[in-house]
């Protein structure tokens, strides 16, 4: 079945640490994104990227990174620079960024950061 | 630039009741609208959409949205709720060229 994969599911770091989550998707979607979502607020767009080795900043990207290297791969890296980075993560795909396509989501990552 | 307003935070209701969710929205340009249903410690599925044609659009599991333009609003309804419906509900509108604006979410809540 098609779908996105991300993990891992849960993941725990210590401050000054960087971690990155993983993303894949094997729907042949040429857009990719990722989200942040914090308890009682909706989602907040971190990167997104329409096609391989390009991508553009959110509305919240400072303190995160990202490559576009492959089509089915969004890695996200969550930096040291990151005040506040507990959270739960979603990546979602796109067949392409026209407004009137559905968003796809992976199961997503939950960081806390010890 | 979009805006969303989910109007209820929280929704409590009991099985077979009927229930609505009120959307709100603001944008100076068209967009087209989203409702996307989560359950914990998942990601968001679509439950329905409207694009363009008859305002009264129909999802998955019974639920259906109406949308008015005059008011900007897009509530989500289901005349009988099951247990299973028990979710987090977000509301998201797009423009033709930009990204989802999702609103804070309701959280239904169905009580046996």
């Amino acid at each position: 079945d098609g779908g996105i994969t991300q993990s891992p599911k849960y993941l725990f770091r210590k401050e000054g640490q960087n971690v990155t989550l993983s993303c894949e998707q094997n729907l042949n979607h040429d857009a990719m994104y990722w989200y942040r979502q914090d308890p009682g607020q909706g989602l907040r767009l971190i990167y997104y990227s329409q096609i391989v080795n390009d991508f553009q900043k959110g509305d919240i990207a400072e303190g995160y990174s990202v490559s576009r290297e492959k089509k089915e791969s969004f890695p996200l890296t969550v930096t040291s620079a990151q005040k506040n980075p507990t959270a739960f993560y979603l990546c979602a795909s796109s067949i392409g960024l026209s407004g009137a396509n559905v968003l796809t989501f992976g199961a997503g990552s939950r960081l806390t950061v010890l | 630039a979009q805006s969303v307003t989910q109007l209820d935070s929280q929704v409590p209701v009991f099985e077979e009741a009927p229930v609505e969710l009120r959307c709100n929205y603001s944008s100076s340009v068209s967009v087209y609208l989203f409702w996307y249903v989560q359950y914990p410690n998942q990601g968001l599925q679509l439950l329905l959409k409207y694009l363009s044609g008859s305002t009264l659009v129909k999802g998955i599991n019974g639920f259906e949205a109406e949308f008015n333009k005059s008011q900007t609003s897009f509530h989500l309804r289901k005349p009988s709720v099951h247990i299973s419906d028990t979710a987090e509900y977000f509301c998201a509108v797009t423009p033709n060229a930009g990204k989802s604006t999702f609103g804070d979410g309701t959280t239904l809540t169905v009580k046996p």
